[in-house]
């Protein structure tokens, strides 16, 4: 069935390094993809999304481009802030709900 | 506040006791989603409401949850005879509506915490 991969955290880095996030998903067609992030205490929130093959979404910083020659969507950041420390969400749509990816603990140390 | 707001935020049974989570849509948003989020899991979708078409049921784990949408707004998850495996965040998130909702962004709230004892 359809699903999404994500790599596994926690994913730990010093402020200013440099992030890449894993994700894959199985399709059939070209679905919506997403990413989502949940901070400490808070709901989850949509970060960024790409709607067709070669989009690249993009919000606060961070980017993620929509490959369909490796159904992939893989999320970076060039220089993080520990204010990023949260938890991130893949997901791609599937006709009318979204499926997620299990999450990937982000931890930003000063 | 304009967001998704769901009753309560946390909620403490004994096994075998019945439990209903509430779900405030933003308001004009016809489509309305509930997922669970267990512990070291991701997000498990359970239902999923459209208009006045019949729900989308096809992610509820068992015949002891069911969920219902009132007027098209406020949404109720009902689990009957709780379980200790059913403790979990429970997440309601609604959109617009307009087309294919699974390519518009979800609005999530924050969710309610359920633990069984």
């Amino acid at each position: 069935g359809d699903s999404v991969t994500q790599m596994e955290g926690p994913v730990t880095l010093s402020e200013e390094a440099f992030l890449t996030i894993n994700c894959t998903y199985t399709a059939t067609g070209y679905p919506s993809l997403f990413w989502y992030v949940q901070y400490p205490g808070e709901g989850l929130q949509l970060l960024l999304k790409a709607t067709k093959a070669d989009d690249k979404g993009s919000n606060k910083g961070f980017e993620a481009t929509y490959r369909k020659e490796t159904t992939s969507f893989h999320l970076e950041k060039g220089s993080v802030q520990v204010s990023d420390s949260a938890v991130y969400f893949c997901a791609r749509a599937n006709t009318d709900k979204l499926i997620f990816g299990t999450g990937t603990r982000l931890q930003v140390f000063p | 506040g304009a967001g998704v707001s769901q009753s309560p935020s946390n909620k403490v049974t004994e096994k075998g006791k019945d439990v209903e989570l509430r779900c405030d849509p933003i308001s004009g948003h016809t489509a309305l989603y509930w997922y669970r989020q267990s512990l070291g899991q991701g997000l498990e979708f359970l239902i999923y409401f459209q208009g006045n078409s019949a729900p989308d049921k096809s992610g509820l784990p068992s015949d002891r949850f069911s969920a219902e949408r009132t007027g098209g707004s406020v949404s109720t998850l009902t689990i009957q005879r709780t379980q200790q495996e059913d403790s979990a965040v429970y997440l309601c998130a609604s959109s617009p509506g307009q087309g294919r909702t699974g390519n518009q962004p979800q609005h999530f709230g924050d969710g309610t915490r359920l633990s069984i004892l």
